[in-house]
């Protein structure tokens, strides 16, 4: 079944630590994105790819990075995780226009805590 | 600028009586428009999108959305919610610019159900 799975979904981990957050899509999409989500706040993106080599940084300053080895995985990294770091983080991906799908579609999230 | 504004933060509505979330948003160009439902810690689901054409879009959950160019408008509506139906709502925005296929979100509406 055509899905995508972020994992983990929960993690509490201590300042300065580097944490790797994985996403994986079997949509055969072209383009993933991240996006940032504080309760009762808008999703910000903060990264995204048109596929395989490609990174962007999107509209909300991040200290992540991500890339893009392969299609179907797009993993983002924080190299010393802070306190302000702590949220929830949204993987999607999407088809290009014009092949038939223009909407995002969302993984189940990754849930953030750094002490 | 581009932007979507969910007037109501949080609404509650009976079990069995109808429903209308209100979104506006503000899009240069002709604009692609979305409803999201989030549960608690899960990511986003697709309700119902709109394109072009019929401006009164049917979704899942029983769910449909009108289009209303001279307002800005594109708010979901349900004539019956259920219980189930308690979860965040988002509307999104996008159109074909640089990003291609980058979406704005309003900030959500919480949708809670009395019995």
């Amino acid at each position: 079944e055509a899905d995508i799975y972020q994992t983990p979904r929960y993690l509490v981990i201590g300042t300065g630590k580097k944490i790797t957050l994985e996403c994986s899509q079997t949509m055969g999409h072209d383009k993933m994105y991240w996006y940032q989500q504080d309760p009762g706040m808008e999703l910000h993106l903060i990264h995204y790819s048109y596929g395989v080599n490609s990174t962007e940084k999107g509209d909300l300053s991040s200290e992540s990075t991500v890339s893009r080895i392969r299609t179907e995985h797009f993993p983002l990294t924080l190299e010393s995780a802070r306190p302000s770091h702590t949220s929830q983080y949204l993987c999607a991906s999407s088809a290009y226009p014009g092949q038939g799908t223009y909407e995002q579609y969302f993984g189940p999230g990754t849930r953030l805590t750094v002490t | 600028a581009q932007s979507v504004t969910q007037p109501d933060i949080h609404i509650t509505v009976s079990e069995g009586a109808s429903l209308e979330l209100r979104c506006n948003y503000s899009y240069g160009a002709t604009p692609y428009l979305f409803w999201y439902v989030q549960s608690p810690g899960q990511g986003l689901q697709l309700l119902l999108k709109y394109f072009s054409g019929d401006t009164l879009v049917q979704g899942i959950k029983g769910f449909e959305a009108e289009f209303k160019r001279s307002q800005s408008s594109f708010n979901l509506r349900k004539p019956s919610v259920h219980w189930s139906d308690a979860a965040e709502y988002f509307c999104a925005v996008g159109g074909q610019g640089q990003a291609g296929t980058a979406l704005i979100f309003g900030k959500g509406t919480t949708l809670s159900v009395s019995s």
